[in-house]
């Protein structure tokens, strides 16, 4: 299955909403679709996983929604903290796992 | 406290050989499933291999016949060898830990592995 996110950059002021897309070539079940923030220098962490639960200790401004083949991530108000890349990742046929090429949320 | 410490990331020659080691604290490698993926330099992550807790192993098509998983339980490693380096294998690798429902919820800091002549 290949994931493909959009747009490939996103400009934002700190308050806007950001509305992150994720397609995938195939159906992807809810329950194994997921979401992670990465920042320079530093590991990806998990966000979201099963289309929209937030992970422990995500603050409530992220949201994760979507089905069948088109995920989507909001941010409803973006904090300075938020600026940064963003992957989709996916679990399906084996071998298994893939990442999207991500989204740069990015300060206008 | 939870924590995945990678090490062995050198630079290496095309076709050389190399073994990554993650060092797990505060849970067992055996206890759940453990992943490594790679990213390159300026690139998205990529997921390399996974071993589960009752022993599965597989891996991406990109690195099958070269790359093995392993661990080590009671000295709670994950090992990642890696045999017939390429120069596209150079990457950042990352050990992860498999958390609920096929997501990756704790991140090593990564060992870099570069592969040139």
């Amino acid at each position: 299955i290949v994931l493909t996110q959009s747009p490939g950059t996103l400009s934002l002021s700190p308050g806007e909403r950001a509305t992150l897309s994720c397609r995938a070539s195939q159906t992807v079940s809810n329950s194994y679709l997921a979401w992670y923030q990465q920042k320079p220098g530093q590991a990806p962490r998990l966000l979201i996983h099963g289309t929209s639960y937030r992970a422990t200790g995500i603050p409530d401004r992220f949201s994760g929604s979507g089905s069948g083949t088109d995920f989507t991530l909001t941010i409803s108000r973006l904090e300075p903290e938020d600026f940064a890349m963003y992957y989709c990742q996916q679990y399906g046929p084996l071998p298994g796992f893939t990442f999207g090429p991500g989204t740069k949320v990015y300060v206008k | 406290e939870v924590q995945l410490v990678e090490s062995g990331g050198d630079l290496v020659r095309p076709g050389g050989s190399l073994r990554l080691s993650c060092a797990a604290s505060g849970f067992s490698v055996s206890d759940t499933y453990m992943s490594w993926v790679r990213q390159a330099p300026g690139k998205g992550p990529e997921w390399v291999s996974v071993i589960y807790s009752g022993g599965s192993r597989y891996y991406a098509d990109a690195v099958k016949g070269r790359f093995i998983i392993s661990r080590h339980e009671s000295e709670s490693t994950l090992y990642l060898q890696l045999n017939s380096l390429r120069p596209e294998d150079t990457a950042l690798y990352y050990c992860v830990r498999g958390g609920g429902v096929y997501v990756f919820d704790i991140w090593g800091q990564g060992t870099m592995v570069t592969v040139s002549s």
